[in-house]
């Protein structure tokens, strides 16, 4: 079975806070996705990856940043959180042209 | 860009059918999807269609017209369990990685 992993599940950071939210995935996937997801707005395109070191801005970057040093790991990085990022997050990979696994989220609340 | 949409909510009884219908807007179309998703977990895959026409997969199926920009995911015998959100998303090949845009996704709710 593929398995795509977040390390945390509930996450409550402070205002100003730098966070940091893994992702890691096992079927040697060449492309990874960060996704928020928020009422009435489905899921939203962060960033993405399809190589290792490789990275590009999805429709949402802002105040965001991700980082790929191996192929099996992608990590989101919220340079400064604000109240307005509390969300739930969601790591997907896939190959080129296969449907995307998702990890079990992270629901983060910046107070 | 892409343009998805796709009812917010429905509601239908156990044993029927439904239809679960979806339009989109995109430059690079490379093919659809529908997941499910129970409230707070994560979507998983139902289907897939990259061809026109309807593909199968046991109490569910998911329909495809790229000419019209529309699809529909359709689930029989319904069961209480079917209750979850129904996303339908589009794969850009123009956009890099072969990236998937989801719509808002529709709340189904099955009652008794």
């Amino acid at each position: 079975d593929v398995k795509v992993t977040q390390s945390s599940r509930y996450l409550v950071k402070r205002t100003g806070e730098k966070v940091f939210l893994e992702c890691v995935q096992d079927m040697d996937h060449e492309n990874m996705f960060w996704y928020r997801q928020d009422p009435g707005l489905g899921l939203r395109l962060i960033y993405f990856s399809y190589d290792v070191k490789m990275k590009e801005k999805g429709d949402i970057p802002e105040g965001y940043s991700v980082s790929r040093e191996k192929k099996e790991r992608f990590s989101l990085i919220l340079e400064s959180a604000s109240t307005n990022q509390t969300s739930m997050y969601l790591c997907a990979s896939s190959e080129e042209v296969s449907e995307a696994f998702f990890g079990q989220g992270t629901r983060l609340t910046v107070v | 860009g892409q343009n998805i949409d796709q009812p917010t909510e429905m509601t239908a009884t156990e044993g029927a059918i439904v239809q679960i219908n979806c339009t989109y807007q995109t430059s690079g179309f490379n093919g659809l999807f529908w997941y499910q998703q129970h409230a707070g977990e994560a979507p998983t895959f139902l289907s897939y269609n990259v061809l026109d026409g309807l593909e199968e997969k046991g109490r569910f199926s998911s329909f495809l017209s790229r000419s019209k920009g529309y699809s529909y995911l359709l689930l029989k015998e319904l069961q209480m369990k079917d209750s979850a959100s129904y996303l339908c998303a589009v794969r850009d090949h123009q956009t890099g990685a072969n990236n998937l845009f989801f719509g808002t996704g529709t709340r189904l709710t099955v009652i008794p």
